[in-house]
């Protein structure tokens, strides 16, 4: 079984732009989130899609926004970007219910 | 607020030796807790799953345990290796997401 692919690896973007990560599903998951990790903190939750609608939400704020396809894919996009959204993404997978979360490797932005 | 806290948040030791790290948290009911690696600017490994129905799980020479009553959950690394060597994170899975701590850094020497 494939495991869950993010794309791009890195990405370096200015301050004011906006920035869309993808992420592609472990097979079998529907359920998708995502995550900001900030250099030497854990992953702080920013929202979850499970059949193509959000189910959950973590304290970011609307300029954060995603999308999950048919496909059980998704994309993060962040709008205005700030210096402080420089993080690493991470993009984690899941099926309904106690089965645990498979993460991807992540996207590391740069806001400059 | 729903907290998680991994102490120590950085322990360094000779090759061979067992050790322990811990995590506790506020949220006695929780779904499950799972432990993850990270190396240096990657993604999360997923090591163990504890559902909320266990008190255990075992992977080789890993071994985690769950105490939700106490709120707590600690890692045993047996006969730890250099390529042990990462960040371990705990987290648990609240509604719709999962609770990170800060993470134990974790250098092993030869």
């Amino acid at each position: 079984e494939t495991g869950v692919t993010q794309s791009p690896t890195h990405l370096i973007k200015t301050r004011g732009q906006q920035v869309t990560l993808r992420c592609s599903s472990q097979s079998g998951h529907n359920t998708v989130s995502w995550y900001q990790q900030a250099l030497g903190q854990g992953p702080q939750f920013i929202f979850q899609y499970y059949r193509e609608e959000e189910n959950g939400r973590g304290n970011f704020p609307p300029r954060f926004s995603g999308l999950q396809f048919p496909n059980y894919s998704s994309e993060l996009n962040v709008n205005a970007l700030e210096l402080d959204d420089s993080a690493l993404y991470l993009c984690a997978s899941s099926l309904s219910g106690n089965y645990g979360y498979t993460f991807g490797s992540g996207t590391r932005l740069t806001v400059v | 607020k729903q907290e998680v806290t991994q102490i120590p948040a950085a322990l360094s030791v000779p090759e061979g030796e067992n050790l322990v790290l811990n995590c506790s948290f506020t949220d006695s009911a929780i779904y499950n807790l799972q432990w993850f690696r990270q190396d240096p600017g990657k993604g999360l490994t997923s090591l163990l799953l504890i559902q909320s129905s266990q008190r255990e799980q075992t992977s080789g020479r890993l071994n985690a345990s769950l105490d939700k009553s106490s709120g707590r959950s600690t890692l045993y690394i047996a006969a730890s290796q250099p390529g042990d060597s990462a960040t371990y994170l705990c987290a648990f899975q609240g509604a719709q997401k999962l609770v990170f701590g800060q993470g134990t850094r974790l250098t092993i020497n030869p």
